[in-house]
């Protein structure tokens, strides 16, 4: 079964420095989206992406994130410059179609530990 | 009011216990639903989606009552790999974002 995958699967910086996550969709899938937990948390929205362009984003997304799809196959969520809030799993998904009833699959996520 | 909320639990069962769990939402325009199950530090797993009508997927049932704004979801035969932690979802409109519930945590015991 086709399934989401992310690199790296636990990624340690240190605060104030630059990083991206990395996320290679489902062959398919046209709409992409990341999601984050924090530690004893739920699951959180952080942005939905398709045709090249952000679709939504919530309140966390704000200018220290940003995504590209920078060729066919990958999926990036970059922060600028790291928090120690940060500190999270970072969860890509992806679908076929936008419709709100295709459930999203999900890749197994990266840790972000920010020292 | 939170948007999705569920009871957290956790809930200890016996082997092959039917358990129950409830959830509710708070926007009446919500779309879809879905239960998802996750593992300890693991992805986010589709369970099954949630159909106006109620669904059945082997020992998992799941219920819907949009004029309570409450999803439900019983499983019968409890197995020991049954244990996890049982995850509410709302889709709210067209745009695909998912809202989640904090979860209900399952544990069945021998």
């Amino acid at each position: 079964e086709p399934e989401v995958t992310q690199t790296p699967s636990h990624q340690v910086t240190q605060m104030g420095q630059e990083v991206i996550l990395r996320c290679v969709p489902i062959s398919n899938h046209l709409y992409f989206y990341w999601y984050r937990q924090i530690l004893g948390q739920k699951v959180e929205f952080l942005v939905s992406f398709y045709n090249n362009e952000i679709s939504e984003k919530s309140e966390i997304f704000d200018d220290q994130f940003s995504v590209e799809r920078p060729d066919g196959s990958n999926f990036t969520l970059k922060i600028r410059s790291t928090k120690l809030e940060d500190s999270a799993m970072y969860f890509c998904a992806s679908t076929y179609a936008g419709y709100s009833n295709q459930p999203q699959h999900f890749g197994d996520g990266t840790r972000l530990s920010i020292l | 009011r939170k948007e999705v909320e569920q009871d957290p639990g956790p809930f200890n069962v016996p082997e092959g216990a039917t358990v129950a769990f409830n959830c509710t939402y708070s926007n009446s325009a919500s779309q879809s639903f879905f239960w998802y199950r996750q593992d300890c530090r693991k992805e986010p797993k589709l369970l099954m989606s949630v159909y106006s009508s109620g669904n059945e997927d082997g020992r998992f049932t799941a219920q819907l009552n949009r004029a309570s704004q409450y999803i439900s979801l019983l499983i019968r035969d409890s197995k020991l790999s049954d244990s996890a932690t049982y995850l509410c979802v709302v889709n709210e409109g067209n745009t695909g974002k998912l809202i989640f519930g904090q979860g209900t945590t399952l544990q069945v015991k021998p």
